[in-house]
């Protein structure tokens, strides 16, 4: 079965600092990964997902296969990036999505 | 993007009675929605998937006499919580994806919060 875990539950950084929230994975099939951002008092959103290869407000996320990770990274904290981030998980042909336990990320003035 | 729409935002009920939730899909057609539970502090919690015109599949542990849900068009499915009990009260959310689209994005809800005194 597939599994995601996020290690961090609460992660604080001051701002301008750089931040990683660890992601890793166990699926026996070939992944899909994404990163899903919740902020104060608003709905569940997508942040980036692994095959767009792209920066979404600064954050990159690289799968790494060997390491069963996708760590999500951003260089310079801001205080508006403060939110709940979750790593998701994609598999069966339903397309469900399989949630980490979330990181609570605190981006201190 | 797309917009998943639920309601009610929250709700409050009494031990032992019904209560259902909606979940819209408003600008495009939601082949396939999903329901979550949020516990205070933890992650989301897959109690079933819905496809538009079938039963519903359940996740291990999660009661479909309890929950019942209805995907009885391409833009609206219903979880029906029956007989609420206290240990029912927590956050329900959906989310729906359009099977047809190459991008399968899956677009969520704003959540119920319930409450069962």
């Amino acid at each position: 079965a597939q599994r995601v875990t996020q290690p961090e539950k609460l992660l604080s950084v001051f701002k301008g600092a750089p931040v990683e929230l660890k992601c890793n994975y166990s699926y026996s099939g070939s992944p899909e990964l994404f990163w899903y951002v919740q902020y104060s008092r608003q709905r569940l959103q997508l942040l980036l997902r692994h095959i767009s290869r792209e920066s979404i407000k600064g954050f990159t996320a690289d799968l790494n296969k060997g390491e069963t990770s996708f760590h999500l990274k951003k260089p310079f904290a801001q205080e508006e990036d403060s939110a709940m981030y979750y790593c998701a998980l994609l598999s069966g042909s339903a397309r469900q999505l399989t949630f980490g336990s979330g990181t609570q990320l605190t981006v201190l003035p | 993007g797309a917009v998943v729409s639920q309601h009610p935002s929250w709700v409050i009920c009494k031990s032992g009675t019904s209560v259902k939730i909606e979940c819209r899909s408003l600008d495009f057609q939601a082949t396939t929605m999903f329901w979550y539970r949020q516990f205070p502090k933890q992650s989301l919690m897959l109690m079933a998937t819905s496809n538009e015109g079938s039963k519903a599949t359940y996740e291990q542990g999660v009661e479909k006499d309890k929950f019942l849900i209805n995907h009885a068009s391409l833009t609206l499915s219903t979880l029906t919580v029956t007989s609420a009990h206290p240990e029912d009260s927590s956050f329900y959310i959906c989310s729906a994806i359009d099977m047809d689209r190459t991008n399968t994005e899956a677009f969520f809800g704003q959540g119920t919060r319930l409450t069962v005194v």
